[in-house]
């Protein structure tokens, strides 16, 4: 157990709707970030929330959005769902950004878009 | 885009026998990051090694790392059934903005009783 907790596990939407992930960070840490994973696939980095501000993002189109609250919890947004936005969304939580520090990962959202 | 590339693909061994893992990565690094996942859940992480460091131990865990050719191995010994699982290795890139994490595509263990 990491301590870092999503909802929900699992999740069907249908294409063009939008979806909302959420996941809360592990006691102490200040930075989540988010990760897509793709069946078959190592998880590509989203973006990272570092005290509620983003602070990096991948090659992800702007539907992809995010949140962070002052308790350090966060969102995922996706809007305009499509098929291939199905896959394992991971958050990571860790103690600051950067700096050669650990990320810990919840157990994931699986995503099916229809 | 992935920077870390794994090998290999898929590895089936014996209980008791050592597995090793190896990794390729393109860019320089701060530090590169092992983990393993069990069927489609969360990564676990395993192990840290700095960019400045050679080699690191952590229970029947061992990780190398060379950046002169930009690869690392992570051997796991005496490997166990409870040891299968996906393992991915994970670069810390210099220079990095966001603590984006690039990850390989994973080595899938099999360890047979």
């Amino acid at each position: 157990e990491t301590g870092v907790t999503q909802s929900p596990t699992h999740l069907i939407k249908t294409r063009g709707q939008q979806v909302t992930l959420r996941c809360s960070s592990q006691s102490g840490h200040n930075t989540v970030s988010w990760y897509q994973q793709a069946l078959g696939q190592g998880p590509q980095f989203i973006f990272q929330y570092y005290r509620e501000e983003e602070n990096g993002r991948g090659n992800f189109p702007p539907r992809f959005s995010g949140l962070q609250f002052p308790n350090y919890s966060s969102e995922l947004n996706v809007n305009a769902l499509e098929l291939d936005d199905s896959a394992l969304y991971l958050c990571a939580s860790s103690l600051r950004a950067g700096g050669n520090t650990e990320a810990f990962f919840g157990q994931g959202t699986r995503l099916t878009v229809v | 885009s992935q920077q870390g590339e794994e090998d290999p693909q898929a590895l089936s061994i014996q209980e008791g026998e050592n597995a090793t893992m190896n990794c390729s990565y393109k860019t320089s690094i701060n530090n590169l990051q092992w983990y393993r996942q069990n069927s489609g859940r969360g990564l676990v992480h395993l192990i840290l090694i700095r960019s400045n460091e050679r080699e690191k131990h952590s229970g029947r865990l061992r990780v190398t790392l060379d950046t002169s050719k930009k690869s690392s191995s992570l051997l796991i010994t005496a490997s166990r059934a409870a040891d299968t699982a996906s393992y991915f290795c994970a670069t810390d890139a210099l220079y990095n903005q966001g603590g984006k994490l690039i990850f390989g595509q994973g080595t899938e263990l099999s360890v047979k009783p």
